[in-house]
C-alpha cells in the first residue's frame, strides 16, 4: 500500500538530548512536509522540501534540522536548542512542489520531553 | 500572510442531522483549499481537495464548497453518524511550495 509511515509512534526525549523523527514515503512525491500540532493550535510548518537535497525553513524552523538525501525520505532531528519539543509531530507529502496538488500525511510522531 | 479561521471551535449534535462546519481565510487569493478529518492521536485524512476553479466537491455524505470572493468554505455533511465523530480542519494553499495554512479545527461530536 502506497502511503506515509512515521516512526516512531511515541518518543520519548531527556533534557538536552538530540533525537529523530522518520518519514517514508512510497508515493513518489516530490514534496515533503513536517508539521507541529500544539492543542488548541493549527499546524504550524516546521520545514519543506521540494526535491531531493533541497529543503527550506518553515515557520518554526528554530531548534530543529532536516535533510533529504533520498527522495522518500525526510527524518527530522529535534536539537537540545528546541525549549519546549513537547508536540505532536506530522510528516506530510504531495506530489507537486507547488500548491496544486493533494497533501497526505502520515500517522504522527507524539514526543515528549521526560 | 494568510489565516484560516474555524468555527465553531466545537459541536455537538444528535445523529442523522446534516450538519455545516464553516471555514473562512483572510487571503482570497488561494490556490486550492483541502478538509481533512483528525481522529484523536492520529494523523490527518484528506477528505476534500477544492481548486481555486471549481465552487464544490462531493464525496459520498460530505459536500464541500468554495466562495473565494467571500473567502469562505464550507464542509456539509448530511445524515451524520457517531462514526462522523472527529476534528474537521481546513487548509488552504498559495500555490507556493511553503505548503498549507491551517485553521484550528472543529471538534464534532455525533451523539448516538
Amino acid at each position: 500500500d502506497g502511503g506515509i509511515t512515521q516512526s516512531p509512534k511515541y518518543l520519548f526525549r531527556k533534557e538536552g538530548q538530540n533525537v529523530t523523527l522518520s518519514c517514508e514515503q512510497n508515493l513518489n512525491h516530490d514534496a515533503m512536509y513536517w508539521y507541529r500540532q500544539d492543542p488548541g493550535q493549527g499546524l504550524r510548518l516546521i520545514y519543506y522540501s521540494q526535491i531531493v537535497n533541497d529543503f527550506q525553513k518553515g515557520d518554526i524552523a528554530e531548534g530543529y534540522s532536516v535533510s533529504r538525501e533520498k527522495k522518500e525520505s525526510f527524518p527530522l532531528t529535534v536539537t537540545s536548542a528546541q525549549k519546549n519539543p513537547t508536540a505532536f509531530y506530522l510528516c506530510a507529502s504531495s506530489i507537486s512542489p507547488l500548491g496544486g496538488s493533494e497533501a497526505f500525511f502520515g500517522q504522527g510522531t507524539r514526543l515528549t520531553v521526560v | 500572510k494568510q489565516e484560516v479561521t474555524q468555527i465553531p471551535a466545537a459541536l455537538s449534535v444528535p445523529e442523522g442531522e446534516n450538519l455545516v462546519l464553516n471555514c473562512s481565510f483572510t487571503d482570497s487569493a488561494i490556490y486550492n483549499l483541502q478538509w481533512f478529518r483528525q481522529d484523536p492521536g492520529k494523523g490527518l485524512t484528506s477528505l476534500l481537495l477544492i481548486q481555486s476553479s471549481q465552487r464544490e466537491q462531493t464525496s459520498g455524505r460530505l459536500n464541500a464548497s468554495l466562495d473565494k470572493s467571500s473567502g469562505r468554505s464550507t464542509l456539509y455533511i448530511a445524515a451524520s453518524q457517531p462514526g462522523d465523530s472527529a476534528t474537521y480542519l481546513c487548509a488552504s494553499s498559495g500555490g507556493g511550495a511553503d505548503g498549507l495554512t491551517f485553521g484550528k479545527g472543529t471538534h464534532l461530536i455525533i451523539q448516538p
